[in-house]
Order: structure tokens, then C-alpha cells, then sequence
């Protein structure tokens, strides 16, 4: 079971850009490398998924190098409505990857 | 498009009540999982469901039960209720049973006090 590590909060301002990273030594060949995003009161929310290289959509972008064993999220330009708590998932099927984690608390001021 | 809905939003219940978290989603998906949140923690698996009529249990499964009779309804009953039950609960569901590959969405939540 791939076990992940992020930072507990990070702070930044509005329009810079965020990069949160999670190490996941032990990450095995079939896993993929997922993240969500939870804001106050609300469920998690599906931000983005990879397994190598790099993907991107209209909210993220995530870097995974060639090793897999970290992955960085990459939030440009962040708003104050980027303020939420993130998770890095890592895993293939079944109930032993669906562990969250802590998560990151981003915290983004004017 | 609802999506998924939890009901209640909240609840107060007496320890040793029963209770049963209502779930149901109109996205047709194949999997539904149960999760608890506490203060400060991330999500724990309570119990889940790769397709109507199995079940299984996930993380934290005690005090907790699961039926999945059709594929929109997911019901989370607690047979008694004890103060260490009190959690924020989501349901969620997937396409496929193939979380966390398969993208997960979930539900508003309930917000459950056992006193």
C-alpha cells in the first residue's frame, strides 16, 4: 500500500502560483496518482489524474518524474477561492488505496 | 443532474439510537463507498460497494452497516450509536469499482452528533 506524504498547510497570495508536493516512495507499477480538492462543508472534489510525465487540464497541471516516487500539483495563478484542502491519492483498485490523508491546507490572502 | 444526495444534512441523536444515512445517485455508477471525516483528519473508507447486491468493508467498518439493494441507493446504518461515531459522513460513487483510479464524487455530506 502506497503510503503519501504532503505538507500539512501552505500559504500564498492571489495570482501566484502554487506547487504542492507528494512523496509516495513505495508507489507501486500499477498505481495511478490522483488529487482532490475539499473545500469547508463540502465533499472532496476530482481535480486531476496521472501516471507519468506530466497532465494538464483547465484547473491544474501535475508533474510526475520519471522515478514516480513524488508528484507536484500545480495551481496557477491561484484566487481566494483556490483556499481549500488537497489530497494526493495514490493507488490502483480496491479499498486499500482509498486512504485520503490529512491533506494539505492551502490557505490563499488578498 | 442531482448527482449524489445525503440525507439529513444533520443529525443529533441520543447514543445507543439507531440510525440509518440515506444515500442515492442518478449517475447509474457501479460503486458507492462510504466515508467518515473527523475534525482535522482526512477521509476514512467506512464501507463500500463495487455493484448492486455486494458489499464490502473498508478501513474503519465497526458499528457500521451497509446494503446496496438496486444500483442508486447506498444506505449507512448505525444498529447504536456511540459518542465516537460523531463525524462528518460522505457518500460517493464511481463508474467502475476501480478507485481510486476511477474519478470519485461525492455527495454534501451529513453531519452527524451522537451525544
Amino acid at each position: 500500500l502506497a503510503k503519501t506524504t504532503q505538507p500539512i498547510s501552505m500559504d500564498s497570495y492571489e495570482g501566484q502560483e502554487v506547487n504542492i508536493t507528494c512523496s509516495h516512495n513505495n508507489i507501486a507499477t500499477n498505481d495511478y496518482i490522483t488529487w482532490y480538492q475539499q473545500f469547508p462543508s463540502q465533499g472532496p472534489r476530482f481535480i486531476i489524474q496521472g501516471y507519468k510525465t506530466k497532465v494538464t487540464n483547465e484547473v491544474a497541471s501535475l508533474f510526475i518524474p520519471a522515478d514516480r516516487k513524488s508528484s507536484t500539483l500545480s495551481l496557477p495563478r491561484v484566487s481566494l477561492s483556490d483556499t481549500a484542502v488537497y489530497y494526493c491519492l495514490v493507488g490502483d483498485t480496491g479499498r486499500r488505496a482509498l486512504t485520503f490523508g490529512s491533506g494539505t491546507r492551502l490557505q490563499v490572502q488578498p | 443532474i442531482a448527482g449524489i444526495t445525503q440525507a439529513p444534512t444533520s443529525q443529533i441523536l441520543a447514543a445507543g439510537r439507531r440510525m440509518t444515512l440515506r444515500c442515492t445517485q442518478d449517475m447509474r455508477h457501479n460503486a458507492m463507498y462510504w466515508y467518515r471525516q473527523d475534525l482535522g483528519l482526512g477521509l476514512r473508507l467506512i464501507h463500500y460497494s463495487n455493484t448492486a447486491g455486494t458489499t464490502g468493508k473498508g478501513e474503519v467498518p465497526d458499528g457500521y452497516s451497509v446494503s446496496r439493494a438496486n444500483t442508486d441507493d447506498f444506505p449507512l446504518t448505525l444498529a447504536s450509536a456511540v459518542p465516537s461515531q460523531t463525524s462528518v459522513y460522505f457518500c460517493a460513487s464511481s463508474e467502475e469499482g476501480l478507485a481510486p483510479r476511477d474519478e470519485q464524487f461525492f455527495g454534501p455530506g451529513t453531519r452527524l452528533t451522537v451525544l
